[in-house]
């Protein structure tokens, strides 16, 4: 059964304060691994997929890596508007469901 | 290119009542995955469509079901509602591929009294 676990559960960073989180998963046959932001009331909004270990992707403020148990989303000198809950999802080989970890919520003070 | 939309947004509903909540995907999208969210339990799945056929299944008890059309829309019903049923419920759309990246609409916020 395929699991997640991020962390920390909240973050609360002073604005331009860089940070990090991470989200370890277990998962047969990697298809991806996915990231996504979400506001509070609203669907979650796609950020990155990686799909292989040593993969990192960029946006903005933001870059997401992974290793083979781990993803972790780097946020650099953050602003109050990236104040949302943090999403990841890994999907296993031959499903079409994503996974999700119960999220990281990143409260950003000015 | 229009996102995937979510009728009606808000719902209440009374224990015992069904519901029919509608999802239109992103166009040329073929597969349409339906999520619960509650704040106790996070993000779960539901099903998945893709051309008309259920290709996968979460563990949510039979009340629960779910149907795609041939334009790829879909609606999932629940009956014989109960409290615990309150959640928001989250449509998302891909291509159809087990890496294709999944496209959330906004949800429909179901409250059940």
């Amino acid at each position: 059964e395929d699991q997640v676990t991020q962390s920390p559960e909240a973050l609360r960073l002073q604005e331009g304060e860089s940070s990090s989180l991470n989200c370890s998963y277990t998962v047969s046959g990697l298809r991806g691994l996915f990231w996504y932001r979400q506001d509070p009331g609203k669907g979650p909004e796609f950020l990155f997929t990686l799909y292989s270990a040593g993969e990192e992707k960029e946006k903005e403020r933001l870059k997401a890596t992974l290793t083979k148990k781990e993803s972790f989303l780097h946020i650099t000198a953050p602003k109050p508007e990236d104040s949302a809950t943090y999403l990841c999802a890994p999907r296993g080989a031959g499903s079409y469901q994503l996974t999700f970890g119960k999220g990281t919520k990143l409260s950003v003070i000015p | 290119k229009a996102g995937v939309t979510q009728t009606p947004r808000y719902l209440i509903k009374t224990r015992g009542q069904q519901v029919t909540l509608s999802c239109s995907p992103i166009s040329g999208h073929r597969s349409v995955s339906w999520y619960q969210q509650t704040p106790g339990q996070g993000l779960q799945f539901l099903f998945e469509y893709f051309s008309e056929t259920q290709r996968n299944k979460g563990n949510f008890p039979g009340r629960f079901s779910g149907r795609q059309f041939s334009n790829s829309r879909s609606e999932m019903n629940v009956s014989t509602l109960e409290l615990g049923d309150s959640a928001l419920y989250l449509c998302a759309s891909s291509a159809g591929t087990s890496k294709d990246t999944q496209y959330f609409g906004p949800g429909t916020r179901l409250t059940v009294l």
